[in-house]
């Protein structure tokens, strides 16, 4: 069965670093790999997702996150980060195929001092 | 873009109360979703559906039954609400894949 981990529960940054969200999966294929935010009360928001070919992939507010199958990894990267990425970060694989269903590590909270 | 509607945001009911959640999606997805949200333990899938009057379970079922009449509507029912399913829930749809969009979920407060 595919499983994620999110090793770090909370993590905090100063507005302006940068900032590395790590995601390890267990599956024995190259699975379909992605990142959504959270804001508080909110539902889940894409920001990027992974399929296959080029193993950096962009996504939304300057995000961006790199598939390294060696590692079975998909850390998600902001160079400099704002005080509205303040959220719950989570990360999710899927098997592909027919097969539809998410499943979600536990995610990562981040707080962002001024 | 794709909008999923959650009916309520919030809600408070009774322990022992039969509840139904709401969810209906907009751009004819074939696969819906719902989820539980809990801290600590992430997003658990409930229950979801391929196709209308098709569901499976996910992997916490047990208290909770779902409902697909129409494609774009999915229904959460808690036959008997018990104070452990205080909880966020949160629906999701698809079409044809993995890629799920989420509406912005009800926090469902039994008391």
């Amino acid at each position: 069965a595919q499983s994620v981990t999110q090793p770090d529960i909370h993590i905090t940054v100063s507005e302006g670093a940068s900032l590395e969200l790590r995601c390890n999966y267990s599956y024995g294929a190259t699975p379909y790999l992605f990142w959504y935010v959270q804001s508080p009360g909110q539902g889940l928001q894409l920001l990027l997702k992974y399929f296959s070919g080029d193993t950096l992939v962009q996504g939304i507010k300057g995000f961006e996150a790199e598939f390294k199958r060696s590692q079975s990894s998909f850390n998600l990267r902001k160079p400099s980060v704002h005080w509205s990425d303040a959220a719950e970060y989570f990360c999710a694989v899927n098997s592909g195929g027919s097969n539809y269903k998410l499943t979600f590590g536990k995610g990562t909270l981040l707080t962002v001092n001024p | 873009d794709v909008k999923v509607t959650q009916s309520s945001r919030y809600l408070v009911k009774r322990t022992g109360e039969k509840v139904f959640l709401e969810c209906v999606q907009d751009m004819d997805h074939e696969n819906m979703f719902w989820y539980r949200q809990d801290p600590g333990l992430g997003l658990r899938l409930i229950y979801f559906s391929y196709d209308v009057k098709m569901k499976e379970k996910g992997d916490i079922p047990e208290g909770y039954s779902v409902s697909r009449e129409k494609k774009e509507r999915f229904s959460l029912i808690l036959e008997s609400a018990s104070t452990n399913q205080t909880s966020m829930y949160l629906c999701a749809s698809s079409h044809q894949g993995a890629l799920q969009t989420f509406g912005s979920g009800t926090r469902l407060t039994v008391v």
